[in-house]
């Protein structure tokens, strides 16, 4: 049980255009997601915690109008790279918290984003 | 903030060999959790721990949640060659903490 996938794995695309990445609970019903971005030999940063049918809490620091997230169910929520540039490339990984257990998230596969 | 600091940074050992890993923070935690993570992968929950003092094992792993609630720490006895991994501690309390992480590498 408790499994996230992530979809696509890995993106390539131009600078200046828009990549969706979208986040599963396959199953069980995720209220929040949470967007974490990973760049080599580095920790897990959190980028916004997203709740379903709510607008998403973005950390400090990160651009909510250039990361666009929509979870609009309780199975899906999407990160949107809008105007992709080259310091957007990195590892994108989502997690969903399951409603039973509150503080126990499990992680999609992430997706690996290259701008060129 | 709530850091966490863990320990090593990195770790080489022998086939065969145990492990072990620790994760501190100056803040307490009401759940700690250990993550392995695979190269181009994301983290795969190992355990989980909700009380204080709290031993739990998963095959070859046991992990415990210390009595002061602000450490943990991951054993692996007998390590294989698909140990291998980066090993993250997280402390949750309203959000989630991560540790930088413990890059494990086994000599065959």
């Amino acid at each position: 049980g408790a499994v996230v996938s992530q979809h696509p794995s890995r993106v390539i695309c131009k600078s200046g255009t828009s990549v969706k990445i979208e986040c599963r609970s396959l199953d069980f019903q995720a209220t929040t997601m949470f967007w974490y971005r990973q760049f080599p030999k580095q920790s897990l940063m959190l980028m916004a915690t997203s709740n379903e049918g709510s607008k998403a809490t973005y950390e400090q620091g990160v651009e909510k109008d250039k990361f666009l997230i929509n979870h609009a169910s309780l199975t899906l929520s999407t990160l949107t790279v809008t105007s992709a540039h080259p310091e957007d490339s990195s590892f994108y990984i989502c997690s969903a918290r399951e409603g039973a257990r509150t503080d126990t998230q499990y992680f999609g596969p992430g997706t690996r984003l290259t701008v060129l | 903030g709530q850091q966490l600091n863990q320990s090593p940074q990195s770790m080489f050992i022998q086939e065969g060999e145990d492990v072990s890993m620790n994760c501190t923070s100056s803040s307490i935690f009401n759940t700690w959790l250990w993550y392995k993570q695979d190269p181009g992968e994301g983290p795969v929950l190992l355990i989980a721990l909700y009380k204080a003092g709290e031993l739990t094992s998963n095959g070859r792993l046991t992990a415990q949640f210390g009595i002061t609630r602000k450490d943990s720490f991951l054993n692996i006895s007998a390590s294989i060659p698909s140990d291998v991994g980066i090993y993250f501690c997280a402390g949750h309390n309203n959000d989630m903490r991560f540790g930088a992480g413990t890059r494990l590498t086994v000599k065959p």
